[in-house]
């Protein structure tokens, strides 16, 4: 597609579930980013893909968080057993490239989360 | 790690006014240095970078200025107008994972 594409855009969900937030990253982009947007506050990085090598995961809060990238196209972020600190907006980017030459990122509309 | 403080966290102007926005950073590294606009319910838009070995960088209204001898970048929007009003996040990138500036709020009153 033309542009980062994130699904669902919006997701309420009650304290306790498990939730899968999806982006679809600009095709050719091999460097694909989570964030996570607190109301009014910077961007908070998640977890970092690049090609085929490990995922970069310093940032996941904690060991409810998780992600993977499939065919090194699709990026699915899941969290477990919700909290309601987890709300917030998640904003996935990709870009050309990562390790040798920085790009900007292109990003998604993102998917703000409720958790109740 | 590297830090990145952006100034001022919120800025008011009268449409036609110029705005400026100044990051610092800490990482002598750092090679590459975007511009974001993040504009209410959206994710935020590249609208502008500058690499390590240029000064200054423009495009139409806004520009971006670098010395690095000081390790500070500047966004300068001149004849500001209302579609100018966002979020404006500066970032620092010398590996992969750029540092952002925590943003400042720009408010252009017609």
């Amino acid at each position: 597609g033309a542009g980062v594409s994130q699904s669902p855009s919006n997701k309420v969900t009650e304290k306790g579930k498990d939730v899968e937030l999806r982006c679809d990253p600009i095709s050719g982009h091999t460097a694909l980013y989570w964030y996570r947007q607190s109301l009014g506050q910077g961007l908070e990085f998640l977890i970092y893909f690049q090609g085929n090598s490990a995922p970069d995961k310093s940032g996941l809060p904690s060991d409810r968080f998780s992600a993977e990238r499939t065919g090194g196209s699709v990026s699915t972020l899941t969290i477990q057993r919700t909290q309601q600190e987890d709300s917030a907006v998640y904003l996935c980017a990709s870009s050309l490239s990562g390790r040798h030459r920085t790009y900007g990122y292109t990003f998604g509309s993102g998917t703000r989360l409720t958790v109740v | 790690g590297e830090n990145v403080e952006q100034h001022p966290s919120t800025l008011s102007v009268q449409e036609g006014d110029s705005a400026v926005i100044k990051c610092t950073y800490s990482d002598s590294a750092s090679n590459y240095f975007p511009w974001y606009k993040q504009e209410l319910g959206k994710g935020p838009q590249l609208i502008i970078d500058i690499r390590s070995n240029v000064g200054e960088k423009k495009d139409q209204r806004i520009a971006v200025t670098l010395n690095k001898t000081a390790k500070h970048f500047s966004l300068h929007i001149t004849e500001t107008q209302p579609e100018d009003s966002a979020v404006y996040f500066c970032a620092s990138g010398g590996s992969y994972i750029p540092t952002f500036g925590r943003g400042t709020s720009l408010i252009v009153h017609p």
